[in-house]
């Protein structure tokens, strides 16, 4: 079945030690977004690729950064892990920028940091 | 930017019965309105969208209504069974989910009674 995998489900890591969320889809889908959702809260939109291109939300801390090295791979880095970076973070897809288009995500990998 | 407000935050209702859940969006320019489900451990899943160029959308048992004037749609969930139980998130995006993403409510968690 096409789909949105996300790896690992739960990555647990350190203050401070660089950590790297992946994401893959079978979809062939040209935008992948990255969402950041805090327990009880809705999911916040990071950052998303259109193929290549990278669309930083103004608000996302440069902390975090990301990769999309082609169409079915795209991780999410995060240089140095505070305690309040502690969340789920949630990978989708979508067919096309334009409009209408359903966004299909991942199960989420959900990040502790000691 | 867009902002969604979502109400209530957790509703309780009896099977059988009927769920309702509002959202408020700010920027007039919205255009397209999905519906989330998210259970527990899982990542949101599309249930129903509308598209501001229409009023209602009905699938089966759920609804979306939409009030572009008042800038507010609603979500109607009939005949609710215990897997409806979840947690709903309502949606706005001024470029039809694609591009610009989707900026989400803070989410209903829909407590369906025995």
């Amino acid at each position: 079945d096409a789909m949105v995998i996300q790896n690992p489900r739960y990555q647990v890591t350190q203050f401070g030690k660089p950590v790297t969320l992946s994401c893959s889809q079978t979809l062939n889908h040209n935008v992948m977004y990255w969402y950041q959702q805090k327990s009880s809260q809705a999911p916040k939109l990071l950052f998303h690729y259109y193929d290549k291109d990278f669309n930083n939300e103004a608000d996302t801390p440069d902390n975090f950064q990301s990769r999309r090295p082609n169409t079915s791979f795209c991780f999410l880095d995060i240089r140095s892990p505070g305690l309040g970076d502690a969340a789920m973070y949630l990978c989708a897809t979508s067919r096309q920028w334009r409009s209408y288009n359903e966004q299909f995500f991942g199960p989420g990998t959900r990040l502790t940091v000691l | 930017g867009e902002n969604v407000e979502q109400h209530p935050s957790t509703l309780s209702v009896q099977e059988g019965d009927s769920a309702v859940i509002k959202c408020t969006y700010s920027d007039s320019a919205s255009n397209y309105f999905p519906w989330y489900k998210q259970e527990l451990g899982k990542g949101p899943q599309l249930i129903i969208d509308i598209r501001s160029n229409v009023g209602e959308k009905k699938d089966q048992r759920i609804a979306v209504t939409l009030n572009k004037t008042a800038k507010h749609f609603s979500l109607h969930i009939t005949e609710t069974q215990p897997e409806d139980s979840a947690v709903y998130f309502c949606a706005a995006s001024t470029s039809g989910g694609g591009a610009d993403g989707l900026t989400f409510g803070k989410g209903t968690h829909l407590i369906i009674q025995p």
